[in-house]
């Protein structure tokens, strides 16, 4: 079964400055996508970023961006220029890449608070 | 596209009472998911369907729980004889179908059903 770990249960950081957001994961299968959901007061995840692990090139998405490293198994969030509207839980997600098992297994979150 | 509904956004009730949650997925989309969220913990994957079927379940899913989705739109997520431990965020998502192309891989949250059992 794939794990996924967060070890920063909270970060913090100034408004405008960059952040760094850490997570681990355990599989034996060498297709799969990672994934980091944002989880805003209001509840509903939002999907941040994904990554295919059969790409070397690291995703990015605006402010957004992942340091993807295969045989570490480490998958990070950068965040740039950090926004008030950048608080929230922040979740790294595992979802195998073959049909038929499609859940998404979860990490146990960072929070991130921005500071003014 | 209206995104994915839940319904109702919260409920409390008394212990031993059956609850029922309602999820109205995306409208294309086939595949329907059930989480369940307690605090300070992320998603744990509940069950999923592909259209009316329903073709995994977690082993969270005991037999006090059931869920169907009747004609492979919205989905209703039961719980009978409710426990202080089902008290969570229950999470509903969709997403397209295998082979719909670029994006079936990421699910779409609906804002959650929080639950509380007294």
């Amino acid at each position: 079964a794939q794990t996924v770990t967060q070890s920063q249960p909270e970060m913090s950081v100034q408004e405008a400055e960059t952040v760094t957001l850490s997570c681990t994961y355990d599989t034996s299968e060498s297709d799969y996508y990672l994934f980091w959901y944002k989880q805003p007061p209001s509840r509903q995840m939002i999907l941040v970023i994904r990554q295919e692990a059969y790409k070397q090139q690291n995703a990015t998405e605006n402010r957004f961006s992942v340091n993807f490293q295969k045989a570490a198994k480490s998958f990070s969030l950068k965040i740039s220029d950090s926004q008030l509207g950048d608080a929230a839980m922040y979740f790294c997600a595992y979802r195998s890449y073959w049909a038929g098992n499609e859940k998404l297994t979860f990490g146990t979150g960072t929070r991130l608070t921005i500071i003014p | 596209d209206t995104g994915v509904s839940q319904d109702p956004r919260h409920k409390i009730t008394k212990r031993g009472q059956n609850v029922t949650f309602r999820c109205d997925p995306i409208s294309e989309h086939n595949r329907l998911y059930w989480y369940r969220q307690t605090l300070g913990q992320g998603p744990e994957f509940l069950t999923y369907f592909q259209n009316e079927a329903q073709l995994e379940k977690s082993r969270l899913l005991s037999d006090r729980f059931s869920a169907e989705r009747p004609k492979g739109s919205f989905s209703t997520l039961e719980i009978q004889r409710t426990e202080q431990g089902d008290s969570a965020m229950y999470l509903c998502a969709s997403s397209p179908d295998a082979g719909a192309g670029l994006n079936n891989e990421k699910l779409f949250f609906g804002s959650g059903t929080q639950l509380s059992v007294l």
